[in-house]
């Protein structure tokens, strides 16, 4: 099946920097991505949509500014948390649709657990 | 809008046995697609079953099976022949059905089911 990876796994930052995250379909091409923010014990709540080529949509309350999404490739896509608080730790997940046929599924990555001090 | 609405946010089963997790939906769409997905303690998604909603027949994948009823727009999951590793969130989705793999996916909230020995 399709694959998802994500980079990194856990980061741990200082309050007020920037943190990239990376999204990849390993072996299909993604023209869109989705972003996921997850808190303990909650379920996902959708971000935004990274769009390959074009700006990204994002989800009524999420700050654009806050969290920049950059699509540059069809396997690629970035989310950078800038300027980070503590409030902004989380786990965060991607998920692309799967090639072909397969578009009507999802596949997530393995998530990045971001802890700001 | 669409919204999905689990209720039962704890379950437990003893191993061997049945258990059935409830989804309810809301949407004025036709044409759409009914998701189970799980997360283990590992926190990867993984996709557990798919309905389409325009197939009758109940969708089946080993010792999972759902009850589809889409005139009450109810989407339940039966896990037959519980196994201990079967403990983990479950979280019923909705996606409309599109063209390009930019539809995004609606979660529920969430079911935590531990199964034990």
């Amino acid at each position: 099946g399709a694959v998802v990876s994500q980079h990194p796994s856990r980061v741990i930052c200082k309050s007020g920097t920037s943190v990239k995250i990376e999204c990849r379909s390993l072996d299909f091409q993604a023209t869109t991505m989705f972003w996921y923010r997850q808190f303990p014990k909650q379920s996902l709540m959708l971000m935004a949509t990274s769009n390959e080529g074009s700006k990204a949509t994002y989800e009524q309350g999420v700050e654009k500014d806050k969290f920049l999404i950059n699509h540059a490739s069809l396997t690629l896509s970035t989310l950078t948390v800038t300027s980070a608080h503590p409030e902004d730790s989380s786990f965060y997940i991607c998920s692309a649709p799967g090639p072909g046929l397969a578009g009507a599924e999802q596949f997530f990555g393995p998530g990045t657990r971001l802890t700001v001090l | 809008a669409q919204t999905v609405t689990q209720s039962q946010p704890e379950m437990s089963v003893q191993e061997a046995e049945t258990v059935t997790l409830s989804c309810t939906y809301d949407t004025s769409e036709n044409n759409y697609y009914l998701f189970w997905y799980k997360q283990p303690p590992s926190r990867q998604m993984i996709l557990v079953i798919r309905q389409e909603a325009y197939k009758q027949q109940n969708a089946t994948e080993n010792r999972f099976s759902v009850n589809f009823q889409k005139a009450a727009k109810s989407f339940s999951l039966k896990i037959s022949d519980s196994q201990l590793g079967d403990t983990a969130m479950y979280f019923c989705a909705f996606m409309k059905r599109g063209f390009g793999g930019s539809e995004k996916l609606v979660f529920g909230k969430g079911t935590k089911l531990t199964v034990n020995p």
